[in-house]
């Protein structure tokens, strides 16, 4: 079955120090997108960064980037320079773009927590 | 501006008593879906609509009921709450599968509802 596994359920980084969230996915699908959402402690869903299954280059967005290794099936989200502000859950998403079959899902890690420390 | 409108944000209720919990959107999207965040277990799908009167079950549909009578609303109803259901619901909207195949274009995520079974 399709999968999304975060390994890290707590991470510390200090402040302005670059820290990587690890994102392992597992999918027969060829045509896939991988996302990474921010949640606050207020609650919200912040959609942060997308890699597509073909995507050659590895994203970035700001201090986001996403270290995508398609053999090893991993998607990590690095987050530069960390700030206070980034403090927050962080999930790790998986859409599957099934032409064949015509689902079309998502599928979420359970998240890591993640504190920056001043 | 484009929003995904979910409410109430908090409801306290009691064991059986029938609620419902409101979704609409504003941006025409076909694919609708209702997720529960639970400690430890990251966002589960309840149900989805792939568009108007198409829903199907999702991860842990047990308990809840959806309907899409509109392309813009789906409403999420507990017909006899349990404390199990205890929990934080999103409500999230996207294109449909062929429109956003390949795109960064993922969810748009409602602000949540924190429930409360007594």
């Amino acid at each position: 079955a399709q999968k999304i596994t975060q390994t890290q359920p707590g991470m510390f980084v200090q402040e302005k120090e670059a820290v990587t969230l690890d994102c392992t996915y597992d999918t027969s699908d060829q045509s896939y997108g991988l996302f990474w959402y921010k949640q606050p402690s207020s609650g919200e869903m912040i959609f942060l960064i997308y890699q597509g299954s073909y995507d050659e280059q590895n994203a970035t967005e700001g201090r986001y980037s996403l270290n995508f290794q398609k053999a090893r099936k991993s998607a990590n989200l690095v987050i530069s320079a960390s700030q206070l502000g980034d403090s927050a859950m962080y999930f790790c998403a998986m859409r599957e773009d099934s032409p064949l079959s015509g689902t079309y899902k998502y599928i979420f890690g359970t998240g890591t927590r993640l504190k920056v420390l001043a | 501006e484009a929003q995904v409108t979910q409410n109430p944000r908090y409801l306290i209720t009691v064991t059986g008593k029938k609620l419902t919990v409101t979704c609409s959107q504003n941006m025409n999207h076909e694919y609708m879906s209702w997720y529960r965040q639970d400690p430890g277990l990251g966002l589960r799908q309840i149900y989805y609509s792939m568009n108007v009167e198409v829903t199907d079950k999702g991860d842990v549909p047990e308990g809840y009921k959806v309907s899409r009578k509109e392309k813009r609303n789906f409403p999420l109803i507990l017909e006899s709450p349990s404390p199990n259901q205890t929990s934080l619901y999103f409500c999230a909207s996207s294109l449909s599968g062929e429109k956003s195949r390949g795109t960064n274009y993922g969810y748009t995520f409602g602000s949540g509802t924190r429930l409360t079974v007594v």
